[in-house]
């Protein structure tokens, strides 16, 4: 079985002040691991992704994952967050032994950046 | 097209009556997802098609959840005698292979939001 938990239903912060947002996960293999984001009245849009290799991973917007295996993490960090980075988040996972298609998501984390 | 279309963006209907949702994927994306998205909570699967088999409908809650797609393209997802707890937005994504592999990442619609009164 895989599964993901985002531990915060939200998160709060300051305009040009770091953004972390929480994601561990579980599978019985190795995971591919996403992170997709949702502004509102809008679809899930990629962010980035870690399958193999360096354990940090760069994506959109300024956007950066750290892969943990030992922590099972794969918490998604911004160094100065923007106003508009407000919006929900959701981490995603497929175990690697699995069939291709499942993705499992997270509840989602509301991130909040105040001006 | 662009990206993946779905219509209509809202649907309000009353308990009892019958709901179909459309998809139109991403040309060329041989893979259809259907997700659920209740208030506050993440993405719940419903079901899978590659082209336009479903090998996977485990997640269609009820009976009367049902799908189907026409070859690799539009899919229609069918909600009969709608209940107040199938208020949800429902989501769609679509996908292509590559050497034979799905691709991992899922390109999204905005959703139909559904709302059962």
């Amino acid at each position: 079985a895989q599964s993901v938990a985002q531990p915060e239903d939200q998160v709060n912060v300051a305009e040009g002040n770091p953004l972390t947002v929480k994601c561990t996960y579980s599978v019985s293999g190795n995971p591919y691991l996403f992170w997709y984001v949702q502004y509102p009245n809008r679809g899930l849009q990629f962010l980035l992704k870690y399958i193999t290799g360096d354990n940090l991973v760069k994506g959109s917007y300024g956007f950066e994952a750290e892969f943990n295996k030992s922590q099972t993490s794969f918490h998604l960090k911004k160094p100065s967050a923007l106003v508009s980075d407000s919006a929900l988040y959701f981490c995603a996972v497929r175990d690697m032994g699995t069939e291709d298609y499942k993705l499992s998501f997270g509840a989602g984390t509301t991130v909040t950046v105040r001006a | 097209g662009a990206g993946v279309s779905q219509s209509p963006s809202n649907k309000v209907t009353e308990k009892g009556k019958d709901v179909e949702l459309r998809c139109d994927p991403i040309s060329g994306h041989t893979a259809l997802y259907w997700y659920r998205q209740r208030l506050g909570q993440g993405l719940e699967f419903l079901i899978y098609f590659q082209g336009n088999s479903a090998p996977d409908k485990s997640g269609l809650p009820s009976d009367r959840f049902s799908a189907e797609r026409t070859g690799e393209s539009v899919s229609t997802l069918t909600i009969q005698r709608t209940q107040q707890e199938d208020s949800a937005v429902y989501l769609c994504a679509s996908t292509t292979m590559f050497r034979g592999q799905l691709k991992n990442i899922q390109y999204f619609g905005a959703g139909t939001r559904l709302s059962v009164l």
